[in-house]
Order: structure tokens, then C-alpha cells, then sequence
């Protein structure tokens, strides 16, 4: 168990809609990072959060979007879902004694999109 | 831009056998890290093994060791004495002091009973 939580697990949805990807990292790590995960391709980086502030944004469409809140914890909003927005969503947290921790992954939210 | 890239999509092992995990890795930073995950089919991301780019000693835990080369922006995993438990998918990446994480395209490893 990594200490990240990721709700929900599984998600099914229709084109169009729009859902929240909830996380809450590890204990005290103020760092959140979103990964998107395709088929047959690697972890893209969407975005990640320090203490509440954007630090970093990747490839996020503007469709995206993330906050991290005052107790830490992030949701991604995903909307006007396409075919192609189905994926496995990965929230991770890093320590937060300087660079070069590793970082904590959840176990992912599983999104479908019909 | 950071690129991280695993030219072997695919690699297959004997058990108890060595096998080497490509990564490649483009940067104009002069500090950062470097990191194997797994992914196994349970899906949770573990590290494997990390390795800091000032450190010229490459990293090793256990079975697992890296071959670090700098210059040529090189950062291969050799799994020795591969066991079952080691099919997965690996995936390189790399951090710069901002925490920023870049990761590979990953490679499927299967070992072979």
C-alpha cells in the first residue's frame, strides 16, 4: 500500500459528460501529480500541484483541469469526454524533503468512455 | 524538451536468467535523477531502483542493478536471477530538481518458466 488513494477505482461514462478523479496523497507529501495512461503507451504527464499551487503543467487539454485543495488532496475534472479520453488515471504524491524523492502512485482510476 | 525513450517494447526472459532493460534519455540539466518503476499486472506503480545523476557509482538492490552512463545519456536495468514475480511492465524516468517526472513508453518484461 503506497498511501495514495485514488477514488474512484472504475469509472464508466458517455461521451460528452463530465467526471471528477478524486486523490489524497501520502501523509504529509504536499506534492500531487497527474498521469494519464493510454493503451500501449506510456504515463503522460498532465499536471502537479505543490501545496496547493500549479508547479508544472504537461499535456493537459483544456478540457483537463486540476486543483489541489488546502487539506492536500486533488481532484482532475475531465469533461466533454471523447472516445479517446478513456484511459488509466494515475495520481501520485512525492516527499517533500527535497528533489530526487520517488514518487508514490496510487492504484489508479480506471476510465471508460462509451 | 525531456524525453525519455525504452526502445524495447517488448523483452522476454528464462527464469533464472539476466536481462538488460534499454532507456535513453535527453536532457540539458546537469542535475537530476533517474528511476525504474514496475508495473505489474495488479497495475500499482513501484520503484525499483534510482539512481542520482552526480553519483558515477551505479545503483543496485539486490537482483536488480543499473548501468549509468552520462555522456551518453544511457540508463539500462539488468535484472539478474529472474524470478516470475518480475513480469511486468518496466518504465524508465527522470526528475529534475522541480520534481518534475518524465517517464518512458515503458517495456513489457515476461519471464519464461
Amino acid at each position: 500500500d503506497s498511501g495514495v488513494t485514488q477514488t474512484p477505482k472504475h469509472l464508466i461514462t458517455a461521451t460528452g459528460q463530465r467526471v471528477t478523479l478524486r486523490c489524497s496523497p501520502r501523509s504529509g507529501d504536499l506534492s500531487v501529480y497527474w498521469y494519464q495512461q493510454s493503451l500501449d503507451q506510456g504515463l503522460q504527464f498532465l499536471i502537479q500541484y505543490y501545496n496547493g499551487e500549479e508547479r508544472a503543467k504537461g499535456n493537459i487539454l483544456e478540457r483537463f483541469s486540476a486543483q489541489q485543495f488546502p487539506d492536500l488532496h486533488s481532484e482532475l475534472n475531465l469533461s466533454s469526454l471523447e472516445l479517446g479520453d478513456s484511459a488509466l488515471y494515475f495520481c501520485a504524491s512525492s516527499e517533500t524533503s527535497g528533489w530526487g524523492g520517488e514518487l508514490f502512485f496510487g492504484e489508479g482510476s480506471r476510465l471508460t468512455v462509451l | 524538451a525531456q524525453t525519455v525513450t525504452q526502445s524495447q517494447p517488448e523483452m522476454s526472459v528464462q527464469e533464472a536468467e539476466t536481462v538488460t532493460l534499454s532507456c535513453t534519455y535527453d536532457t540539458s540539466e546537469s542535475d537530476y535523477y533517474l528511476f525504474w518503476y514496475k508495473q505489474p499486472p495488479s497495475r500499482q506503480m513501484i520503484l525499483v531502483i534510482r539512481q542520482e545523476a552526480y553519483k558515477q557509482q551505479n545503483a543496485t538492490e539486490n537482483r536488480f542493478s543499473v548501468n549509468f552512463q552520462k555522456a551518453a545519456k544511457s540508463f539500462s536495468l539488468k535484472i539478474s536471477d529472474s524470478q516470475l514475480g518480475d513480469a511486468a511492465m518496466y518504465f524508465c524516468a527522470w526528475s529534475n530538481t522541480g520534481n518534475q517526472f518524465y517517464f518512458g513508453t515503458g517495456t513489457s518484461l515476461t519471464v519464461i518458466p
